[in-house]
């Protein structure tokens, strides 16, 4: 059954710095990885969506990296700004599912 | 493109109550839709899924006598929650996949639909 891991629970850093976030999964037969953002009390907006042939993908100030052998994805946001303030959730695509992680609650301080 | 509806966006039911949620995938066919809980602070948990013409397939732990799912077209599906009580009381989020060029694996969700169950 897989398992997707994303630590710590919650971030906090000051405006403009860059930041990574983690994610971790249990079975590496995945098709995709995907990365959401949620607003408190919202639905979700895909960001990033990684095929498994792929190792990245970018948009604006954001890059997430796959490394299926290791299990590991990884979302770097660059410049950090408040607005950027949420909950980022990775899930693991196999086996025609979606597995999420709990996310991590990114707070951005101006 | 590739956009997800859900209606209601959010809705208040007295405890013993079933309350309709339709989710619509406004300019694609969706061959499959998922429907997800997410409870406080938690993470998204798959509840079934659904294809088109055919009965859903549940997850372990999930009753498919009380989340009554129908996806009768390629661009609708319904989840009926039956004889709601104040634990069901959640964030309902569905997604659908379809046979989007370059995009087949690929789920879109809704925006979300927040019961309250009294």
């Amino acid at each position: 059954k897989q398992e997707v891991t994303q630590i710590p629970a919650a971030l906090s850093v000051p405006e403009g710095e860059n930041l990574v976030l983690n994610c971790s999964f249990t079975d590496s037969a995945i098709y995709n990885l995907q990365w959401f953002r949620q607003d408190p009390g919202k639905g979700l907006t895909s960001l990033l969506l990684i095929q498994s042939s792929q190792r990245e993908q970018t948009s604006g100030r954001l890059n997430a990296s796959l490394d299926k052998s290791s299990g590991r994805s990884t979302l770097y946001i660059a410049a950090s700004q408040p607005g950027d303030s949420a909950t980022y959730l990775c899930a693991a695509g196999a086996n025609s599912k979606l597995t999420f992680g709990k996310g991590i609650t990114l707070s951005v301080r101006p | 493109g590739a956009v997800v509806s859900q209606h209601p966006s959010w809705v208040i039911c007295k405890s013993g109550t079933s309350v309709k949620i339709e989710c619509r995938s406004l300019d694609f066919q969706a061959t499959t839709m998922f429907w997800y809980r997410q409870f406080p602070k938690q993470s998204l948990m798959l509840m079934a899924t659904s294809n088109e013409g055919s009965k859903a397939t549940y997850e372990q732990g999930v009753e498919k006598d009380k989340f009554l799912i129908n996806h009768a077209s390629l661009t609708l599906s319904t989840l009926t929650v039956t004889s709601a009580h104040p634990e069901d009381s959640s964030f309902y989020i569905c997604s659908a996949r379809g046979g989007l060029a370059g995009r087949i694996n690929e789920q879109f969700f809704g925006p979300g639909t927040r019961l309250t169950v009294l």
